[in-house]
C-alpha cells in the first residue's frame, strides 16, 4: 500500500514564527502535491512538485515556499507563520505525469498559529 | 472562481436508503473525476474515479455517474450504511495540468442516521 507519512499530526506555532512541515511517500512517486482545506473551500493546492527540485505554484502560494530535495520528501514553509495560515495541511502523491492516477493523501497537520 | 463546486454542503440520509452527491465543473478540459471521502482529523481516501469515455462506474455500493453535457457529475451510495457518515470531495484533473493535478469541490457533509 502507498503510505505518505506527514511528521506532525498537530501543531501550535506562534505569529511570525518559521513553520516547516515535512511529509514523505514511499512509493517512489514523480508528483508531490501540498493541500490547505478550509471548511467550505474544500482542497486548495499550494503547490506541487513533479520532479526533485521542481515546483510550481498552485492556487494559492502567498506565504508559502516548497522543497523537494529527495525524491520521496517535499516540504512546506511558512516564512513568517500568521494566524490566517491556521488549516489543515495534507501531503498527497500520485504517480506519473500525464496518466489518470488517483493522488494519495497523509494523515494532514491540524496547524494552529497564535 | 471555483472550477469544480458541490452545491450541497450537507446531506442527511436514513440508514440503507440512497445517498446522491452532486458535483458540477465548469472547465471543459477536465477529463477524470474522482470521488475521495474523509474522516475528521485523517487525511482523504480515494473512493472512486471515472474517465470522461464512460457516463458510468461502479464498484460495490458506490456508483459514480458523469453527465459530460451539463458538466455533472454524481456520486450515489446504495444502501448507505452510518459508517458512510464523513465528508466527500469531488476532484477533476485533466491534460494541460502538470503533474495530475487535482482541482477539489468544496465537499459535501454526509451524515447517515441508524
Amino acid at each position: 500500500d502507498v503510505k505518505v507519512t506527514q511528521s506532525s499530526r498537530y501543531l501550535v506555532k506562534r505569529t511570525g514564527e518559521k513553520v516547516f512541515l515535512e511529509c514523505v511517500q514511499d512509493m517512489d512517486h514523480e508528483n508531490m502535491f501540498w493541500y490547505r482545506q478550509d471548511p467550505g473551500l474544500g482542497l486548495r493546492l499550494i503547490y506541487f512538485s513533479y520532479d526533485v527540485k521542481m515546483k510550481e505554484k498552485g492556487d494559492i502560494p502567498e506565504g508559502y515556499s516548497v522543497s523537494r530535495e529527495k525524491k520521496e520528501r517535499f516540504s512546506l514553509i511558512l516564512e513568517s507563520a500568521s494566524t490566517n495560515q491556521t488549516s489543515m495541511y495534507l501531503c498527497a502523491s500520485s504517480a506519473q505525469q500525464g496518466a489518470n492516477t488517483e493522488a494519495f493523501f497523509g494523515q494532514g497537520t491540524r496547524l494552529t498559529v497564535v | 472562481d471555483q472550477q469544480v463546486k458541490q452545491n450541497s454542503p450537507s446531506l442527511s440520509v436514513q440508514e440503507g436508503r440512497i445517498s446522491i452527491l452532486n458535483c458540477d465543473y465548469t472547465n471543459s478540459m477536465f477529463d477524470y473525476f474522482l470521488w475521495y471521502k474523509k474522516y475528521p482529523a485523517e487525511g482523504p481516501t480515494f473512493l472512486i474515479s471515472i474517465s470522461s469515455i464512460k457516463d458510468k462506474n461502479e464498484d460495490g455500493r458506490f456508483t459514480v455517474f458523469l453527465n459530460k453535457s451539463a458538466k455533472h457529475l454524481s456520486l450515489h451510495i446504495v444502501p448507505s450504511q452510518p459508517g458512510d457518515s464523513a465528508v466527500y470531495f469531488c476532484a477533476a484533473s485533466g491534460w494541460g495540468r502538470a503533474g495530475n493535478m487535482l482541482t477539489f469541490g468544496g465537499g459535501t457533509r454526509l451524515m447517515v442516521k441508524p
